[in-house]
């Protein structure tokens, strides 16, 4: 079945420091989503992403949806100590866009050391 | 402020006792979905509902684990007997005529 892959599992930084994750589909996807889970937490949608190569921007995060609509990627610029947390990207189960379900990938880890 | 919410939050239990995990949806939305989070696993859909009406149970295994969606207000997760391999965070996600989803905090069980 669809796979999702993302990488890396873990990140360290230092506060300021910019961040990227980085996300892999097996097959392509229709669109892709975004999620934040801080420690102890529940995952938090942040973004959706539909268009071949769009990129979206929220304050300090960028969002970007490759060409081929396979892969995707998060870069975080000058990371707070409130960015903490495992963020996930996660693609539709079937062609149905995502109302059948989403698989999610294992989550980046983001430590930040102050 | 519409939430998921889930009850009980945290669940600890013997081996072989029965657990129901509970979960109210955002008022309006149509599809039920149940996570389990496992740091060896990460996030796994063991069903989802659709105005009530179960569509996909695959991932829950069909011996011990159940889901209902008795009415619109309420879905139900149930494990009959729980196994220690069950200990982890079950998550309710809803969603409705767009396909992000909202999840509830979760209730972390522990089996002993």
């Amino acid at each position: 079945g669809q796979q999702v892959m993302q990488i890396p599992q873990y990140q360290h930084v230092q506060e300021g420091e910019d961040f990227t994750t980085y996300c892999n589909s097996s097959t392509t996807l229709s669109n892709i989503q975004w999620y934040k889970q801080r420690p102890g937490g529940h995952p938090v949608f942040l973004i959706q992403l539909v268009k071949s190569g769009e990129v979206k921007k929220q304050k300090r995060l960028t969002f970007q949806f490759g060409e081929a609509k396979k892969n995707s990627s998060l870069h975080i610029t000058a990371t707070q100590t409130t960015d903490v947390g495992t963020y996930f990207c996660a693609g539709p189960r079937y062609s149905g866009g995502g109302a059948d379900g989403l698989t999610f990938g294992k989550g980046t880890h983001l430590i930040i050391q102050p | 402020d519409a939430r998921v919410t889930q009850t009980p939050r945290h669940k600890v239990t013997e081996m072989g006792q029965e657990v129901t995990m509970r979960c109210q949806p955002i008022l309006g939305h149509n599809t039920v979905f149940w996570y389990r989070q496992t740091m060896m696993q990460g996030l796994e859909l063991l069903a989802y509902f659709r105005n009530r009406a179960p569509l996909d149970d695959s991932g829950m295994p069909k011996d011990r684990f159940s889901a209902e969606m008795p009415d619109a207000t309420l879905a139900t997760l149930k494990i009959q007997p729980s196994e220690p391999r069950d200990s982890a965070v079950y998550f309710c996600a809803t969603s409705g005529k767009t396909y992000e989803q909202y999840f509830g905090p979760g209730t972390r069980l522990t089996v002993t």
